[in-house]
């Protein structure tokens, strides 16, 4: 079975210039999280999926960050415009369900803004 | 003062040494607690999970649980090269949907 993928696994972009990450979960996967993970520490969650409701995007800085979960499958992650300090590790995890413990993570999104 | 802290490192051992790895925190509701294993360019997956307090042994890996003083550990016997990763410490309450993650320390096993 496939796990998490997640596209593109590095992008270098210009400061101000959008970006965006795409992932796919895990098939029957109902749980669908973002997480940032900046160097040296611990992934930190953007936003949290049930299907294709956003139940937790408390730690999204929506003025430049948006996602969607069309269908309940796949997610994109969008940032516009990027700042230096968006330089970090995406990862998308899922799981079964919302409660579940165990997480299954993608290899991740290496943003670098210049 | 963050829920949970973990030393960053490195840590760098011989082989087979045992490795001792901790976290601290300050949630006294986490129930659910697990130990991750990143490789460099990698996504972390799931190493161990305990619930509530006490011992799990998973072959060479044993993780603890001291509820009392908010401690947890996870120690690796007969270390290996292959053991070189970042491990962080997870943790999440019953009912509760966020999970939140330790910084995680940089493990070093020399051959």
């Amino acid at each position: 079975e496939a796990g998490v993928v997640q596209s593109p696994r590095y992008k270098i972009i210009e400061k101000k210039q959008p970006v965006a990450f795409w992932c796919n979960p895990i098939s029957g996967h109902n749980t669908l999280y973002w997480y940032r993970q900046n160097l040296g520490q611990g992934p930190e969650l953007l936003i949290r999926y049930e299907n294709e409701e956003a139940v937790d995007d408390s730690q999204l800085p929506k003025d430049r960050f948006s996602a969607e979960r069309l269908k309940g499958v796949d997610s994109t992650l969008k940032i516009q415009p990027a700042e230096l300090g968006d330089s970090a590790v995406y990862l998308c995890a899922s799981s079964f369900d919302r409660g579940d413990y165990e997480q299954y993570f993608g290899p991740g999104t290496r943003l670098t803004v210049t | 003062q963050k829920e949970v802290e973990q030393d960053p490192g490195p840590l760098s051992v011989p082989e087979g040494a045992i490795v001792s790895l901790n976290c601290t925190y300050s949630n006294s509701a986490f129930q659910y607690f697990m130990w991750y294993r990143q490789y460099s360019r990698k996504g972390p997956e799931l190493l161990m999970y305990t619930y509530s307090s006490g011992n799990k042994e998973d072959g060479r890996f044993t993780a603890q649980v001291d509820k009392s003083s908010k401690y947890i550990s996870l120690f690796i016997r007969d270390s290996q090269p292959s053991d070189s990763a970042t491990y962080l410490c997870a943790m999440k309450r019953t009912g509760g949907f966020k999970t939140i993650f330790g910084a995680g320390t940089r493990l070093f096993v020399k051959a």
